[in-house]
């Protein structure tokens, strides 16, 4: 089945523990983004990768680091969390950025505390 | 830059009936592509519709259909024969097409309408 997973679905954590949530799609995708989720504000881009070795800032990328160093995953990093932090974040791939319809992932509710 | 607006933060509709959820956007580009996605209570994000702006051609799926305005930029979304399932929050994207650029391929959100199907 053609998806894109994400783990952890839930993570609580605290202040300052490094994390990473995963991302991986199984359909050759070469675009995958990263989007959090807060009341009111819809989705915002985080980062996102136009192919391997190739990451670029979104709109909210303050705290979170990303890598793609290979074709499937696209990890999300935390180096430090903080509570402002908190959110539901969703990973997205499409076969190509700029002209495909991006398919998300189920979601990964994480708190900070 | 790019704006999505969606005014109705919270419509209702009786089952078997039609409803229209409003979107506007802003942006000084020719070529781009709307979208409407679906999140229902598991909070999974589900395209429901796809509109390329270089269409006149309003796009339909099923019991899904938009009226995409071009020049008013708008582009709301028509659900006919409302079922339970439709029971979500409903999100208005949209995406700009630059050919041959470094394109972000970003999404660009509206703020959301939470949909109720009542029996």
């Amino acid at each position: 089945e053609a998806q894109v997973t994400q783990n952890p679905r839930y993570l609580i954590t605290v202040t300052g523990k490094k994390l990473t949530v995963t991302c991986s799609q199984n359909m050759n995708h070469e675009y995958m983004s990263w989007y959090r989720q807060d009341p009111g504000l819809g989705l915002r881009q985080i980062y996102y990768s136009m192919n391997v070795e190739v990451t670029d800032k979104g709109d909210v990328p303050e705290g979170y680091k990303v890598s793609r160093k290979e074709k499937r995953n696209f990890p999300l990093i935390l180096e430090s969390p903080s509570p402002n932090q908190t959110s539901l974040y969703f990973c997205a791939s499409s076969l190509a950025g700029h002209t495909d319809t991006q398919y998300f992932g189920p979601g990964t509710r994480l708190t900070v505390l | 830059a790019q704006t999505v607006t969606q005014s109705q933060p919270e419509m209702s509709v009786q089952e078997a009936e039609t409803v229209t959820l409003s979107c506007t956007y802003d942006t000084s580009e020719n070529n781009y592509y709307l979208f409407w996605y679906k999140q229902p209570p598991s909070r999974q994000m589900i395209l429901v519709i796809r509109q390329e702006a270089y269409k006149q051609q309003n796009a339909t799926e099923n019991r899904f259909s938009v009226n995409f305005q071009k020049a008013a930029k708008s582009f709301s979304l028509k659900i006919s024969d409302s079922q339970l399932g439709d029971t979500a929050m409903y999100f208005c994207a949209f995406m700009k097409h630059v050919l041959g650029s470094s394109n972000t391929g970003k999404l660009i959100f509206g703020q959301g309408t939470t949909l109720q199907v009542k029996p």
